[in-house]
């Protein structure tokens, strides 16, 4: 009964450094989704997976990649870590691509970048 | 372009007050979506309601409450008396069949119910 799981929780960087941050689901949804929540900013879309094998950018997607790599697994990269990127970052899926669908979202991962 | 407008950053009740929460939308968009989500203090995020734009009912769940009126865009939250298990950020979103792929969070609401 695991719904999203992000893993890690926590974790501090030093800038420059790169990490993945990991999603995986078992609900079965088609659509995944990459967050950063910022104090008084909501949440902001960084890039996204309709459907298994497609990905794109959405609002914020500049310093980050993503790969699909399976209909479960949705995994986010920093490639050279800038204190910008020090969030709160959430993943989420949908069953499918509808807007009537609402989200279900991981517990979030805390990165800090020092 | 689509915008999601939570204008109260803050909130403070005393236990047992009502309180409203608002939400106000912008969208070209004939056919959309509105949700309401909660945050607790442990920081998940979770699904409250959703609404489409084609059902202006209001509905009522327990203490909540949400008024949709198409008239003004807007899609306020209505917690009655209050209790501090509500403490929370709760956020508005909006989404669409056209980019339904993306919904637009608004900047949340945080609310603190005091005992």
């Amino acid at each position: 009964n695991a719904g999203v799981t992000q893993t890690p929780k926590f974790q501090v960087l030093k800038t420059g450094q790169s990490m993945t941050l990991q999603c995986a689901q078992d609900m079965n949804h088609n659509s995944m989704y990459w967050y950063r929540q910022d104090p008084g900013m909501g949440l902001r879309l960084i890039y996204y997976s309709a459907s298994e094998g497609t990905t794109d950018k959405g609002e914020v997607p500049n310093g980050y990649n993503v790969s699909r790599l399976n209909k479960r697994e949705f995994s986010l990269r920093l490639e050279s870590a800038a204190p910008s990127q020090t969030s709160v970052y959430f993943c989420a899926t949908k069953r499918d691509r509808g807007g009537n669908q609402p989200q279900h979202f991981g517990d979030g991962t805390r990165l800090s970048i020092l | 372009a689509q915008k999601v407008t939570q204008a109260q950053t803050e909130i403070s009740v005393v236990e047992k007050e009502d309180v409203t929460l608002d939400c106000v939308y912008e969208t070209r968009d004939t056919t959309y979506y509105l949700f309401w989500y909660k945050q607790p203090p442990s920081g998940e995020l979770v699904f409250l309601i959703r609404r489409n734009s084609f059902d202006e009912q209001n509905e009522i769940s327990g203490r909540y409450s949400w008024n949709f009126q198409k008239s003004t865009s807007s899609f306020n939250f209505t917690i009655t008396a209050s209790q501090v298990v509500d403490s929370a950020v709760y956020f508005c979103a909006l989404s669409d069949d056209t980019g339904g792929f993306k919904t637009i969070f608004g900047a949340g609401t945080r609310l603190f119910v005091k005992a």
